[in-house]
């Protein structure tokens, strides 16, 4: 099993819709969340990052983190064709470098 | 454009060859990580290094080995190449070691083994 799990989709929703984006996983140690954005032959870019529970709101997107459940979740309100991508979670551990565990992606299209 | 810098784009090689991938990180950035990305098992943690020095270590295959040199840039070395090494290496850089800092990823050198 795979320390964080991600749908990988494809999600098709049409412009204008709330796409949610969720990861859930399994290893209570990790402390902070991010959520990178991938577009096609792109490395990926750097989105939301909380830290702890809680949620983070930055324009159309809102990071939810709820570590009860170990469950991360990205909501993109009034969704665009230019969010069509691939949206990976993170996470990291306190300490211990930098590694951060990637979920596998989620590829979203956003039709017009 | 990130700031990071990979190069090549793209490369193509035989089984058993061994190619360098290389990495000049965002101006300022003192970390270097390097993930391997591939269809089936997503992004994964190679190697970091800070200012030089290895600080963290994932499972990075015995034919790879990395370095960060003193102008910060860093290369990846691949050796024996299998098919099964064919995939996106992205280098992607920050300020510290093991901060609360985002990285900031290169647009990857993609490796085929043929």
């Amino acid at each position: 099993q795979k320390e964080v799990e991600q749908d990988p989709g494809p999600l098709s929703v049409p412009e204008g819709a709330i796409v949610s984006l969720n990861c859930t996983y399994s290893n209570s140690a990790f402390q902070y969340f991010m959520w990178y954005r991938q577009y096609s032959r792109k490395g990926p870019e750097l989105l939301m990052y909380t830290y702890s529970s809680g949620n983070k709101e930055d324009g159309r997107f809102t990071a939810q983190v709820d570590k009860s459940s170990k469950y991360i979740s990205l909501f993109i309100r009034d969704s665009q064709p230019s969010d069509s991508a691939t949206y990976l979670c993170a996470m990291r551990l306190t300490g211990g470098g930098n590694k951060l565990t990637f979920g596998t992606g989620t590829q979203l299209k956003v039709e017009l | 454009d990130s700031g990071v810098t990979q190069t090549p784009k793209h490369l193509i090689t035989a089984t058993g060859q061994r190619v360098t991938l290389r990495c000049s990180p965002r101006s300022g950035d003192l970390s270097v990580y390097w993930y391997q990305q591939s269809l089936d098992q997503g992004l994964q943690f190679l190697i970091q290094y800070y200012n030089g020095e290895e600080r963290a270590k994932g499972n990075i295959l015995e034919r790879f080995s990395a370095q960060q040199f003193p102008d910060l840039h860093s290369e990846l070395n691949l050796s024996s190449l299998e098919l099964g090494d064919s995939a996106l290496y992205f280098c992607a850089s920050s300020v510290g070691g093991g901060g609360m800092d985002g990285y900031t990823f290169g647009s990857g050198t993609r490796l085929t083994v043929v």
